[in-house]
């Protein structure tokens, strides 16, 4: 069965520090792939999506991901962290043969200034 | 573009009673809508897909009964809770989608039933 894995739950990091999210999936073929961001009592906002051709993927925001077949991974990074990028971070993956998407647990972003 | 709203925001409900959600596509012709349950620090979990104009496909585990589904039209689908209990509170999502593996996600609707 497919399945996501957002290895870590809460990550905290100093503004303008450097993230990286860690996303590994889970799926015979390759799949659609998605970053999602909620902030508090808010619904999903999409970063960005991993469908085919270029592995490093553009998003809002200033995010980044990389789709590695390899590892079976689609890390989320950015740079320089904003105070306002506070929030928790989804990981999706949209199996080809469905419109369905299956959610990793998220993991919660802090920044500190 | 692609703005999906929901009502209400936020609802209180005393056990037993029903509440209703609705979900809708405000520019765009959702041709399928999907409801989601989240509980605290928790996971999207998909509860059901819909379809506009047929009978919606729930998860396994999820009470079709409980939780009814209906997509009348292209750009509104509605949750009704039926007899709810204190363990159905909740953080409802719903998305809308109008092509192949893009969905948008509304606010969401919190409910807390007493």
């Amino acid at each position: 069965a497919q399945s996501v894995t957002q290895p870590d739950i809460h990550i905290t990091v100093s503004e303008g520090a450097s993230l990286e999210l860690r996303c590994n999936y889970s799926y015979g073929a390759t799949p659609y792939l998605f970053w999602y961001v909620q902030s508090p009592g808010q619904g999903l906002q999409l970063l960005l999506k991993y469908f085919s051709g270029d592995t490093l993927v553009q998003g809002i925001k200033g995010f980044e991901a990389e789709f590695k077949r390899s590892q079976s991974s689609f890390n989320l990074r950015k740079p320089s962290v904003h105070w306002s990028d506070a929030a928790e971070y989804f990981c999706a993956v949209g199996p080809d043969n469905t419109d369905k998407l299956i959610f990793g647990t998220g993991t919660r972003l802090q920044v500190f200034p | 573009g692609a703005v999906v709203s929901q009502h209400p925001s936020r609802v209180i409900c005393k056990s037993g009673t029903s509440v209703k959600i609705e979900c809708r596509s405000l520019d765009f012709q959702a041709t399928t809508m999907f409801w989601y349950r989240q509980f605290p620090k928790q996971s999207l979990m998909l509860m059901a897909t819909s379809n506009e104009g047929s009978k919606a496909t729930y998860e396994q585990g999820v009470e079709k009964d409980k939780f009814l589904i209906n997509h009348a039209s292209l750009t509104l689908s509605t949750l009704t809770v039926t007899s709810a209990h204190p363990e159905d509170s909740s953080f409802y999502i719903c998305s809308a989608s109008h092509r192949y593996n893009e969905q948008f996600f509304g606010p969401g609707t919190r409910l807390t039933v007493l």
